[in-house]
């Protein structure tokens, strides 16, 4: 599986768009890039998943290049209950015993 | 009621102890996977299963074992715990043909 790689941190103010980037150089044909919100003491919770291009849901949208060496994922104007740890994961069909979730990217948004 | 339910929720044992944990999904998935996490890092992958009969090592089996006793139910056992293996443990799921992983509340494991 592509290893990835994240900022370690970001801050941000209530109402601010938050940009993310993920690189995964090493992206194979047939893998997915997904992205996952964790607050303390949870488990992962899915925000989206893409391939190519744009993808959009109603939290977030995930931008993908041409090449797929990397992804960006915004978040639209965040409130402080999107302070958590954002995991990029690349996936696919093969590989899969080394699927790891990084260290991701600690979020915290002020006031 | 939650799809992906884990028990116990938090669990003081001693070195030596056999455990186990328990996971239960209610999303008709074929897919089961349990991960650690320690402090401050990310989820790495201890064992996954697609579907009842198949069971596959991840990057961090040593010392875990697992039974998938139904499509719903995967457990993960520490056969003799130790200290290190303290650690906040969570189960997934996911179907078939998506790769979006559905994880439960996870387990607090403390290992005196």
């Amino acid at each position: 599986l592509a290893k990835t790689t994240q900022p370690i941190s970001m801050d941000s103010y209530e109402g601010q768009e938050v940009n993310i980037t993920c690189s995964h150089n090493n992206i194979a044909t047939n893998d997915y890039i997904t992205w996952y919100q964790q607050f303390p003491s949870q488990g992962p919770r899915f925000i989206i998943q893409g391939y190519k291009t744009k993808v959009t849901n109603e939290v977030a949208s995930l931008f993908i290049p041409a090449d797929r060496k990397s992804s960006t994922l915004s978040l639209p104007r965040v409130s402080l209950s999107d302070t958590a740890v954002y995991y990029c994961l690349v996936v696919g069909n093969t590989g899969f015993q080394k699927l790891v979730f990084g260290t991701g990217t600690r979020l915290l948004v002020s006031p | 009621d939650a799809d992906v339910t884990q028990t116990p929720r938090n669990r003081i044992t001693k070195t030596g102890k056999r455990i186990m944990l328990e996971c239960s999904q209610t999303k008709g998935h074929d897919r089961m996977y349990w991960y650690r996490q320690d402090p401050g890092l990310g989820l790495r992958l201890i064992y996954y299963s697609f579907d009842v009969k198949d069971i596959n090592k991840g990057e961090i089996s040593d010392g875990y074992s697992v039974s998938r006793q139904a499509q719903a139910k995967f457990s993960l056992s520490l056969e003799s715990a130790i200290p290190n293996q303290t650690a906040l443990y969570f189960c997934a799921t996911s179907g078939s043909s998506s790769y979006t992983q559905y994880f439960g509340p996870g387990t607090r494991l403390t290992v005196l």
